[in-house]
Parts: C-alpha cells; sequence; structure tokens
C-alpha cells in the first residue's frame, strides 16, 4: 500500500539557521513527488515537485528537496530560513498509474524563533 | 488568472443534516479532486472527476458523492452529516492532457464544522 511517513511532528529553528524536513514514501514504482505549504486557515501552496530527471530539485522560496531512491526519501531543504517559512509542510506522493490521487503525509510544523 | 476558488469558506450544520460544497477550477483545468483535511491530518483523497465522471474514489463511504459540471466546476455532497465529518474540504483541479500527469492546484479550503 502506497503511504508517506513525515517523522517529525513539529520543528522549531531559528531565524537564519538551515532547515531540513524528513519524507519518506512507500510506494510500488517511482512516483512523482511534491512538498506543498499551508499557512494557517489557508489551502496548499506547492512548494516543489519531482517527476524524473535530476533528484535534486529547486522550488520556490529558497526550497530545494533530494530525491534519494535508495532510501525511499525525498527531504526537503532550505539554507536560511524566515519568520515567515513558519507553516505545516506536508509531502505528498501521487502517480499516474493510481489515477494521480495523492497520498500526503501528516505534516510537519515550523516554528521560527526570530 | 483566477487560481482555484471555492465557496462557502465556512459552514456549520448540524448532524443529520446535507452539505453542498462548490469549487471552480483554474482556469484552462478540467479535472477536479476533493480532498478532506480533518484537524492535525494531512489531506485524505476523497475522489475525482473528469469529463463529468468520477475517475477514482478514495476510501470514503457512499454519503460522500459529487458532480461534475460540462464547465469543470464541481460540488460535493455529504449526507447524513457525522460529527467526524468535521474538516477542511479541499479542492484541487489539474489538467489532465494527453501526458497522463498534471500538478494539482489547491483551493483556499471550505472549512465545515458539525454540531
Amino acid at each position: 500500500a502506497q503511504s508517506v511517513t513525515q517523522p517529525d511532528i513539529h520543528i522549531t529553528v531559528s531565524e537564519g539557521a538551515s532547515l531540513e524536513l524528513r519524507c519518506n514514501y512507500s510506494y510500488g514504482a517511482t512516483p512523482y513527488l511534491f512538498w506543498y505549504v499551508q499557512s494557517p486557515g489557508q489551502g496548499l501552496q506547492l512548494l516543489l515537485k519531482y517527476f524524473s530527471g535530476d533528484t535534486l530539485v529547486q522550488g520556490i522560496k529558497g526550497f530545494e528537496a533530494e530525491f534519494k531512491r535508495s532510501q525511499s526519501s525525498f527531504n526537503l531543504r532550505k539554507p536560511s530560513v524566515h519568520w515567515s517559512d513558519a507553516a505545516e509542510y506536508f509531502c505528498a506522493v501521487g502517480a499516474r498509474w493510481t489515477g494521480n490521487q495523492f497520498y500526503f503525509g501528516t505534516g510537519t510544523s515550523l516554528t521560527v524563533i526570530p | 488568472d483566477a487560481g482555484v476558488t471555492q465557496s462557502p469558506t465556512h459552514l456549520i450544520k448540524t448532524r443529520g443534516q446535507q452539505v453542498t460544497l462548490r469549487c471552480s477550477p483554474k482556469s484552462g483545468h478540467d479535472t477536479v479532486s476533493w480532498y478532506q483535511q480533518a484537524l492535525g491530518q494531512g489531506p485524505q483523497f476523497i475522489f475525482q472527476y473528469y469529463e463529468e465522471e468520477e475517475r477514482q474514489r478514495g476510501n470514503f463511504p457512499d454519503r460522500f458523492s459529487g458532480h461534475q459540471f460540462p464547465n469543470y466546476s464541481s460540488e460535493l455532497n455529504v449526507n447524513a452529516l457525522l460529527l467526524g465529518d468535521s474538516a477542511l474540504y479541499l479542492c484541487a483541479s489539474s489538467e489532465a492532457g494527453t501526458s497522463g500527469y498534471y500538478e494539482q492546484y489547491f483551493g483556499p479550503g471550505t472549512r465545515l464544522t458539525v454540531t
């Protein structure tokens, strides 16, 4: 069965510090991978996506993520966090052969300390 | 270019009632998916509509039904509401195209509270 695990429920970092949010997935084959961000009371905004090719993908707001097939991981990183990055982050997987149904992790809540 | 819009923003219903939520997809998109996001959880897939038909369904009971109109907008209907149906309901639109895969763009959601 397909599943997505985000091991860290909550992370606190200082502004300017680096950030890494973890995502592990279980899927039948190479999935399509996404990171979304959700501010309180808002919908989901796509940060970045991986379909194929270069395993290091760049997204908006200075975020990047690396797909590691051997570890079934797609971790999100940012070299220097800004206070405005405080939000909930969701990793998601999908694939054409599943009818493009997305599976989401339970999310990681990010707090940024000034 | 308007993104995905949903209405209403908030809704309060009583157990046993029925509710209809609405979604207008992003311009150029022809596929609509609905997700339920309970408090503190990630979104869970309810179903997806394409060409006015339900293409795929998640693990939700038949109380959850939907419809897609010729203009690609969509409705989510929930009958016999339960307290556990309280959640943020998200609509996502995408363009099926011929390549078979597409990105999903999410609306702001409808917050449903069942009392």
